[in-house]
């Protein structure tokens, strides 16, 4: 199975601060990154898939990038709505595993 | 409206089953595929297994192959998991979640329900 690790595992931030999370994959997975957004109590949506094809909807402060085994989620200016936690899934082969995810919290 | 609602909260007692239902609307059911996903309390998200809607194909994560059982009913939109021989370990909400295609497979999770709390408790 492919292990997918990100870090940090939770972070605090302001409003308006760039925000970094990062996942790396076992092994080789080329572009077969995706990341998902949840909040408290509701379901994981989709943010990025790809590694850094934004999904319909998605405010463009959102970005993705990275191939191979790097990947990295950038927020180019929190907003409140953002601060939920964050995740990375593989979706090269089955089975389909997902990162420990990335709290993102207000300082 | 394009989405997926889930059955309600069940409790089961250890050794018991449970079967979680999807009903999908607003778009073609056929065309997409439906996995289920689950989150335990202080778990990462985990993926159990999916069925091309299209094809009626299913496979399983090899953790849960021997337990669980995805089907369907086409004429109903409806996507169904039931798990089998139930351990306080399952306690967890349990997703489904769209697969939409992209590099070859519907791994992509698109849209996903609601989610169903399933508790496992003596």
């Amino acid at each position: 199975d492919i292990q997918m690790t990100q870090s940090p595992s939770s972070l605090s931030a302001s409003v308006g601060d760039r925000v970094t999370i990062t996942c790396r994959a076992s092994q080789y997975i080329t572009s077969f990154l995706n990341w998902y957004q949840q909040k408290p109590g509701k379901a994981p949506q989709l943010l990025i898939y790809a590694a850094s094809t934004l999904q319909s909807g998605v405010p463009s402060r959102f970005s993705g990038s990275g191939s191979g085994t790097d990947f990295t989620l950038t927020i180019s200016s929190l907003q409140p709505e953002d601060f939920a936690t964050f995740y990375c899934q593989q979706s090269y082969s089955s089975p389909l595993t997902f990162g420990g995810g990335t709290k993102v919290e207000i300082k | 409206q394009v989405q997926l609602v889930q059955s309600g909260a069940e409790v089961r007692k250890p050794g018991a089953s449970v079967r979680v239902s999807c009903k999908a609307s607003g778009y073609t059911f056929t065309t997409y595929a439906m996995h289920w996903v689950r989150q335990a309390p202080g778990h990462r998200l985990e993926w159990m297994g999916w069925t091309d809607v299209g094809k009626g194909y299913t496979k399983y994560s090899q953790k849960f192959q021997d337990r669980v059982t995805i089907s369907m009913a086409t004429s109903a939109t409806t996507v169904y998991m039931e798990l089998s021989s139930l351990r306080s370990e399952d306690t967890a909400m349990y997703y489904c979640a769209r697969g939409t295609l992209w590099g070859g497979q519907p791994y992509v999770f698109d849209l996903w329900g609601q989610g169903s709390l399933i508790t496992v408790s003596s």
